[in-house]
């Protein structure tokens, strides 16, 4: 158990829709990365928050956004949903993620399924 | 930007032999951090090895090991003596030691079948 919670743990939405993934990090963690695993494209950074701020950002669709809340839990949220957004999403923590090689500790995902 | 290829999109080896996954990368940074990761049937990343761009010494975890060519940009994983529970997907990841972030950018992946 990496000590990273994600929830849920499996999603099913219609296309147009909007949803919410949710991510704990671990204990004293302060930085949370979003990452999209999908067949064609693999795992893809999508952004990273440090201690409610946004730190980094990657291949993040402008349909997607995130934040993370003063309890230092993060939340995906995607809206008007489509085929191709359906994979496996991963959040990971670190515990400043400042560019010091730290490790990172990753959730077991929410698979999201696009119908 | 940097780039990471696994061009072996799934290998197979038989229970107790060894097998190599190949990965290479580009990037104009001299100092960077290299990774490989498992991912088994239940969806976890697993850090399994890392290598520290100027350390010359390739790294070894128990039965895993790496052949890190920098030159050549290319650090693939050996697996000795293989076990059924090896089997899983396989990324490779990259780390730059700039821009303030830990972030990893990873591989396709290769999955890796164990045959007893």
């Amino acid at each position: 158990d990496s000590g990273v919670t994600q929830t849920p743990k499996h999603l099913i939405t219609a296309t147009g829709q909007r949803v919410t993934l949710r991510c704990s990090p671990r204990s004293g963690d302060l930085s949370v990365y979003w990452y999209q695993q999908s067949l064609d494209q693999g795992l893809q950074f999508l952004i990273q928050y440090y201690n409610g701020e946004e730190r980094a950002k990657g291949n993040i669709l402008e349909r997607f956004s995130a934040q993370q809340f003063p309890d230092l839990h993060s939340e995906l949220n995607l809206s008007s949903l489509e085929l191709g957004d359906s994979a496996l999403y991963f959040c990971a923590s670190s515990v400043a993620g400042r560019g010091r090689n730290e490790k990172l500790f990753f959730g077991s995902g929410t698979q999201l399924s696009v119908l | 930007a940097q780039t990471v290829t696994q061009s072996q999109p799934e290998m197979s080896v038989q229970e107790a032999e060894t097998v190599t996954l190949s990965c290479t990368y580009d990037t104009s940074e001299s100092d960077y951090y290299l990774f490989w990761y498992k991912q088994p049937p239940s969806r976890q990343m697993i850090l399994v090895i890392r290598q520290e761009a100027y350390k010359q010494q390739n790294a070894t975890e128990n039965r895993f090991s790496v052949n890190f060519q920098k030159a050549a940009k290319s650090f693939s994983l050996k697996i000795s003596d293989s076990q059924l529970g090896d089997a899983a997907m396989y990324f490779c990841a990259y780390r730059s030691p700039f821009g303030n972030t830990d972030k990893l950018i990873f591989g396709t992946g290769t999955r890796l079948q164990v045959f007893p």
